[in-house]
Protein backbone atom coordinates (compact mmCIF):
# COMPACT_ATOMS: atom_id res chain seq x y z
CA UNK A 1 0.00 0.00 0.00
CA UNK A 2 0.99 3.47 -0.34
CA UNK A 3 3.02 4.87 2.84
CA UNK A 4 4.92 8.17 3.55
CA UNK A 5 7.89 8.19 5.72
CA UNK A 6 9.35 11.09 7.33
CA UNK A 7 12.40 11.96 9.43
CA UNK A 8 12.12 11.33 13.26
CA UNK A 9 11.99 14.49 15.07
CA UNK A 10 12.15 16.53 16.96
CA UNK A 11 14.11 18.96 15.08
CA UNK A 12 15.44 22.19 17.04
CA UNK A 13 17.59 24.91 15.38
CA UNK A 14 18.49 28.36 15.55
CA UNK A 15 16.94 31.09 14.13
CA UNK A 16 18.21 31.47 10.58
CA UNK A 17 19.71 28.03 10.26
CA UNK A 18 19.08 26.08 6.93
CA UNK A 19 15.97 23.57 7.47
CA UNK A 20 15.64 20.23 5.48
CA UNK A 21 13.14 17.74 6.56
CA UNK A 22 13.70 14.43 4.57
CA UNK A 23 10.18 13.14 3.26
CA UNK A 24 10.23 9.51 1.04
CA UNK A 25 7.09 7.63 -0.29
CA UNK A 26 6.07 4.76 -2.03
CA UNK A 27 3.11 4.75 -3.93
CA UNK A 28 2.11 3.31 -7.95
CA UNK A 29 1.45 5.62 -10.29
CA UNK A 30 2.33 9.13 -9.97
CA UNK A 31 0.67 10.71 -6.65
CA UNK A 32 0.07 14.14 -5.81
CA UNK A 33 2.42 15.51 -2.91
CA UNK A 34 1.56 17.67 -0.20
CA UNK A 35 3.65 19.43 2.78
CA UNK A 36 1.36 20.96 6.30
CA UNK A 37 1.57 22.71 8.99
CA UNK A 38 0.00 22.54 12.28
CA UNK A 39 0.34 25.20 14.57
CA UNK A 40 0.45 24.31 18.18
CA UNK A 41 -2.96 24.05 19.09
CA UNK A 42 -4.57 24.51 15.37
CA UNK A 43 -5.74 22.84 12.57
CA UNK A 44 -3.32 21.52 9.63
CA UNK A 45 -2.66 24.00 7.06
CA UNK A 46 -1.38 23.09 3.45
CA UNK A 47 1.72 24.84 2.69
CA UNK A 48 2.99 24.13 -0.64
CA UNK A 49 2.07 21.17 -2.96
CA UNK A 50 3.35 19.50 -6.26
CA UNK A 51 1.14 17.20 -8.09
CA UNK A 52 3.58 15.32 -10.98
CA UNK A 53 7.38 14.67 -11.16
CA UNK A 54 10.11 18.12 -11.04
CA UNK A 55 7.03 20.14 -10.16
CA UNK A 56 8.75 22.45 -7.38
CA UNK A 57 5.71 23.76 -4.54
CA UNK A 58 7.01 26.89 -2.81
CA UNK A 59 5.25 28.75 0.02
CA UNK A 60 6.36 31.28 3.09
CA UNK A 61 9.76 30.64 1.88
CA UNK A 62 9.31 26.83 1.83
CA UNK A 63 10.37 24.61 -0.66
CA UNK A 64 9.99 21.29 -2.17
CA UNK A 65 10.62 19.50 -5.04
CA UNK A 66 8.82 16.50 -6.59
CA UNK A 67 11.74 13.90 -7.18
CA UNK A 68 10.39 10.71 -8.86
CA UNK A 69 13.44 8.81 -8.90
CA UNK A 70 14.41 8.74 -5.54
CA UNK A 71 10.68 8.57 -4.29
CA UNK A 72 11.11 12.25 -2.08
CA UNK A 73 9.38 15.40 -1.41
CA UNK A 74 12.14 17.08 0.99
CA UNK A 75 11.18 20.32 2.21
CA UNK A 76 13.77 22.75 2.69
CA UNK A 77 13.89 26.44 3.87
CA UNK A 78 17.24 28.45 3.37
CA UNK A 79 16.82 30.97 7.31
CA UNK A 80 14.08 29.62 9.49
CA UNK A 81 11.87 31.99 11.83
CA UNK A 82 10.86 31.52 15.56
CA UNK A 83 7.67 31.16 13.68
CA UNK A 84 8.15 28.49 11.95
CA UNK A 85 8.41 26.38 15.10
CA UNK A 86 5.27 23.91 14.02
CA UNK A 87 4.66 20.20 13.52
CA UNK A 88 4.98 19.26 9.53
CA UNK A 89 3.53 16.68 8.06
CA UNK A 90 4.05 15.02 4.27
CA UNK A 91 1.55 13.83 2.52
CA UNK A 92 0.17 11.53 -0.88
CA UNK A 93 -2.93 11.26 -2.58
CA UNK A 94 -2.74 8.57 -5.41
CA UNK A 95 -5.08 9.10 -8.50
CA UNK A 96 -8.50 8.52 -7.93
CA UNK A 97 -8.26 7.93 -4.20
CA UNK A 98 -10.29 9.92 -1.54
CA UNK A 99 -7.52 9.71 1.41
CA UNK A 100 -4.66 11.47 2.26
CA UNK A 101 -1.70 9.35 3.57
CA UNK A 102 0.24 11.13 6.13
CA UNK A 103 3.54 10.57 7.22
CA UNK A 104 4.65 10.85 11.15
CA UNK A 105 5.14 14.69 11.48
CA UNK A 106 8.02 16.46 12.54
CA UNK A 107 8.39 18.82 14.92
CA UNK A 108 10.68 21.64 14.46
CA UNK A 109 11.72 24.33 17.61
CA UNK A 110 13.14 27.27 16.55
CA UNK A 111 15.29 29.05 19.75
CA UNK A 112 15.95 32.74 19.00
CA UNK B 1 -15.49 32.52 4.81
CA UNK B 2 -15.31 30.39 8.06
CA UNK B 3 -13.58 27.57 6.00
CA UNK B 4 -14.32 23.99 8.06
CA UNK B 5 -15.61 24.41 11.49
CA UNK B 6 -15.89 22.06 13.83
CA UNK B 7 -17.72 21.81 17.69
CA UNK B 8 -16.91 20.94 20.28
CA UNK B 9 -13.06 21.68 20.56
CA UNK B 10 -12.69 19.81 23.77
CA UNK B 11 -14.79 16.42 25.00
CA UNK B 12 -14.07 14.06 27.79
CA UNK B 13 -16.40 11.08 28.42
CA UNK B 14 -16.53 8.09 30.21
CA UNK B 15 -16.24 4.85 28.74
CA UNK B 16 -19.72 3.82 27.34
CA UNK B 17 -21.44 7.08 26.38
CA UNK B 18 -21.98 8.30 22.84
CA UNK B 19 -21.54 11.68 21.40
CA UNK B 20 -21.93 13.18 17.89
CA UNK B 21 -18.89 15.38 16.68
CA UNK B 22 -20.29 18.20 14.05
CA UNK B 23 -18.05 19.79 11.00
CA UNK B 24 -19.45 21.81 8.76
CA UNK B 25 -17.95 23.86 5.74
CA UNK B 26 -18.68 26.91 3.98
CA UNK B 27 -16.79 26.45 0.92
CA UNK B 28 -19.28 24.07 -1.45
CA UNK B 29 -17.17 21.58 -0.88
CA UNK B 30 -18.51 18.22 -2.80
CA UNK B 31 -16.01 16.02 -0.37
CA UNK B 32 -15.46 15.41 3.50
CA UNK B 33 -13.38 13.33 5.68
CA UNK B 34 -13.13 12.65 9.12
CA UNK B 35 -9.37 11.96 10.52
CA UNK B 36 -8.03 10.68 13.76
CA UNK B 37 -4.64 12.04 14.92
CA UNK B 38 -2.50 10.13 17.29
CA UNK B 39 0.67 10.79 18.40
CA UNK B 40 3.59 9.60 16.32
CA UNK B 41 1.28 8.05 14.02
CA UNK B 42 0.16 10.95 11.45
CA UNK B 43 -3.49 11.22 10.66
CA UNK B 44 -5.77 8.07 9.71
CA UNK B 45 -8.97 8.22 7.43
CA UNK B 46 -12.61 7.29 9.89
CA UNK B 47 -14.65 7.95 6.98
CA UNK B 48 -15.03 10.10 4.31
CA UNK B 49 -18.10 11.20 1.94
CA UNK B 50 -17.18 11.69 -1.75
CA UNK B 51 -20.36 13.68 -2.45
CA UNK B 52 -23.63 14.66 -0.88
CA UNK B 53 -25.69 11.50 -0.31
CA UNK B 54 -22.58 9.15 0.07
CA UNK B 55 -19.99 7.48 2.66
CA UNK B 56 -17.66 5.35 2.79
CA UNK B 57 -15.03 3.28 5.29
CA UNK B 58 -11.23 5.02 5.79
CA UNK B 59 -8.50 2.96 7.63
CA UNK B 60 -9.79 2.27 10.89
CA UNK B 61 -13.80 3.12 11.05
CA UNK B 62 -14.58 0.80 13.85
CA UNK B 63 -16.78 2.05 16.51
CA UNK B 64 -17.49 5.24 14.59
CA UNK B 65 -20.35 6.42 12.14
CA UNK B 66 -21.00 9.22 10.26
CA UNK B 67 -23.88 11.12 8.38
CA UNK B 68 -23.44 13.51 5.63
CA UNK B 69 -26.87 15.45 6.39
CA UNK B 70 -26.42 18.13 3.53
CA UNK B 71 -23.81 19.64 1.27
CA UNK B 72 -22.60 21.55 3.90
CA UNK B 73 -22.08 18.97 6.89
CA UNK B 74 -20.61 15.86 7.79
CA UNK B 75 -20.82 14.46 11.22
CA UNK B 76 -18.96 11.77 13.25
CA UNK B 77 -21.15 9.74 16.10
CA UNK B 78 -19.37 7.76 18.70
CA UNK B 79 -22.10 5.10 19.78
CA UNK B 80 -20.00 3.98 22.98
CA UNK B 81 -16.71 4.95 23.49
CA UNK B 82 -13.55 3.50 24.97
CA UNK B 83 -10.41 4.79 25.78
CA UNK B 84 -9.12 3.95 22.43
CA UNK B 85 -10.96 6.56 20.97
CA UNK B 86 -9.12 9.05 23.04
CA UNK B 87 -7.58 11.02 20.04
CA UNK B 88 -7.73 14.51 18.20
CA UNK B 89 -10.06 14.66 15.67
CA UNK B 90 -10.00 16.78 12.58
CA UNK B 91 -12.54 16.94 9.79
CA UNK B 92 -11.68 18.29 5.97
CA UNK B 93 -13.07 19.22 2.94
CA UNK B 94 -11.73 19.16 -0.73
CA UNK B 95 -13.23 20.83 -3.68
CA UNK B 96 -13.32 16.96 -5.38
CA UNK B 97 -12.06 13.88 -6.36
CA UNK B 98 -8.73 14.40 -8.11
CA UNK B 99 -5.43 13.45 -6.22
CA UNK B 100 -4.59 17.12 -7.01
CA UNK B 101 -7.31 18.69 -4.60
CA UNK B 102 -6.36 19.62 -1.46
CA UNK B 103 -8.03 19.38 1.36
CA UNK B 104 -8.83 22.26 4.25
CA UNK B 105 -9.02 21.47 7.93
CA UNK B 106 -10.73 22.10 10.60
CA UNK B 107 -9.64 23.24 13.96
CA UNK B 108 -9.86 20.03 15.66
CA UNK B 109 -11.84 17.96 18.25
CA UNK B 110 -10.10 17.00 21.65
CA UNK B 111 -11.78 14.10 22.89
CA UNK B 112 -10.51 12.27 25.91
CA UNK B 113 -12.54 9.00 26.81
CA UNK B 114 -12.05 7.88 30.66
Amino acid sequence: GNSVTQMEGPVTLSEEAFLTINCTYTATGYPSLFWYVQYPGEGLQLLLKATKADDKGSNKGFEATYRKETTSFHLEKGSVQVSDSAVYFCALRSQGAQKLVFGQGTRLTINP
Amino acid sequence: NAGVTQTPKFQVLKTGQSMTLQCAQDMNHNSMYWYRQDPGMGLRLIYYSASEGTTDKGEVPNGYNVSRLNKREFSLRLESAAPSQTSVYFCASSEGTTAAYEQYFGPGTRLTVT
